[in-house]
């Protein structure tokens, strides 16, 4: 079985400051990973996907991840955070595809002038 | 296209009454899931179906749950009867295959059900 870690329930950050969001992930096989962000009362939209190939993976809105497979990890990176970029983000994890997503717990990410 | 339109966006009922969500995916797209998300257990997968087939039905909790999808354009998750614990957002999600993977879901704006 997969599982997801999200250590952090919430980052908060000044604008322009850089931002890790961390996620690990657990499992058996081959993985495929993800990252979705929600805005508030929205649903999820996917910012990036490791499949394969390259291990940093940059996705939307400046984000970029990288897959650490003797770590387990997959942390979402941007170099310079906006207040707009304030969401809740979910790390996701499948052995799929995108058939069965087994998603993290959401860290919320607070951005303040 | 739209994207993928749920309805009602908010339903409060009394426990004991069926409850229906309904789901339209995106016009195109083969694949549809239903997620259910609550501040305890985050999103969690009920069910998911391909070309209106479901292939996976592990998620969805107990009998009192029934997900159905007649035809490519439309999607309903029932729940009979409902209890105060089936609060939570109820997200319907859509994508294509290809190449034998999914490519990317595209989530609505979910249902924000509440049982009184």
């Amino acid at each position: 079985a997969q599982s997801v870690t999200q250590l952090d329930s919430q980052v908060p950050v000044f604008e322009e400051a850089p931002v890790e969001l961390r996620c690990n992930y657990s499992s058996s096989v081959s993985v495929y990973l993800f990252w979705y962000v929600q805005y508030p009362n929205q649903g999820l939209q996917l910012l990036l996907k490791y499949l394969s190939g390259s291990t940093l993976v940059k996705g939307i809105n400046g984000f970029e991840a990288e897959f650490n497979k003797s770590q387990t990890s997959f942390h979402l990176r941007k170099p310079s955070v906006h207040i707009s970029d304030t969401a809740e983000y979910f790390c996701a994890v499948s052995s799929t595809g995108f058939q069965k997503l087994v998603f993290g717990t959401g860290t919320r990410l607070l951005v303040s002038p | 296209d739209a994207g993928v339109i749920q309805s009602p966006r908010h339903e409060v009922t009394e426990m004991g009454q069926e409850v229906t969500l309904r789901c339209k995916p995106i016009s195109g797209h083969d694949y549809l899931f239903w997620y259910r998300q609550t501040m305890m257990r985050g999103l969690e997968l009920l069910i998911y179906f391909n070309n209106n087939v479901p292939i996976d039905d592990s998620g969805m909790p107990e009998d009192r749950f029934s997900a159905k999808m007649p035809n490519a354009s439309f999607s309903t998750l029932k729940i009979q009867p409902s209890e105060p614990r089936d609060s939570a957002v109820y997200f319907c999600a859509s994508s294509f295959s290809l190449a034998g993977l999914g490519t990317e879901a595209f989530f609505g704006q979910g249902t924000r059900l509440t049982v009184v």
